[in-house]
């Protein structure tokens, strides 16, 4: 049974870099197609960020594009969201989730990133 | 890509049976029947309930069941339990190979 783990600094400044981890444990990270990021600020509703091909191959939220990087780390068996010039706005909890089949599952705990000065 | 439309919240006594809608369009809802719907209680992670429209994971009580028409897609939970009372989010692929989500429905058992 595969499971996710998100880890990363819990603020960041705005105007900065948010950088977070997801390690897949219990299975290789190549034995699911791709691999996904959600978003979900407090209150409010949930927000696809991106998903990762293992080959490395991206696919982005088109509202986000022009920030997000999203890339995998086979060796170490995760994979990873860079979101640069952040606000407040940016502020969520972050989930990684597998969407094999087109579902999403598993889902990560979630970790909570403030952006603030 | 416009986030799919939920009702706001919907409610229901114990035993009875509740519906939640997502409408999208022949992009995403519309395109395939790649539909798929999520229990997220407070501070928790969300919770596969429905995949492909009406397909239940291996755990999910036989109590929720999915349907689609056109652009909208459904999502009934019958005998409803206090264990009910959530978040539910809708999800679809998209014909430009992105995800878009529902804008989320609190179920209250009154």
């Amino acid at each position: 049974q595969v499971q996710l783990q998100e880890s990363g600094p819990g603020l960041v400044k705005p105007s900065g870099t948010l950088s977070l981890t997801c390690a897949v444990s219990g299975g290789s990270i190549s034995s699911s197609n791709w691999w996904s990021w959600v978003r979900q600020p407090p209150g409010k509703g949930l927000e696809w960020i991106g998903q990762i091909h293992h080959s490395g191959s991206a696919n982005y939220n088109p509202s986000l594009k022009n920030r997000v990087t999203i890339s995998v780390d086979k060796s170490k068996n995760q994979f990873s969201l860079k979101l640069n010039s952040v606000t407040a706005s940016d502020t969520a909890v972050y989930y990684c989730a597998s969407p094999a089949g087109k579902k999403f599952d598993p889902w990560g705990q979630g970790t909570l990133v403030t952006v603030s000065s | 890509q416009s986030a799919l439309t939920q009702p706001a919240s919907v409610s229901g006594s114990p035993g009875q049976s509740i519906t939640i809608s997502c409408t999208g369009t022949s992009s995403d809802v519309g395109d395939d029947n790649y539909v798929s719907w999520y229990q997220q209680h407070p501070g928790k992670a969300p919770e596969l309930m429905i995949y492909e429209v009406s397909n239940r994971p291996s755990g999910v009580s036989n109590r929720f069941s999915g349907s689609k028409s056109g652009n909208t897609a459904s999502l009934t939970i019958s005998g409803l339990q206090a264990e009910d009372e959530a978040d539910y989010y809708c999800s679809s692929y998209t014909s430009s190979v992105t995800y878009v989500f529902g804008t989320g429905t609190k179920v209250t058992v009154l």
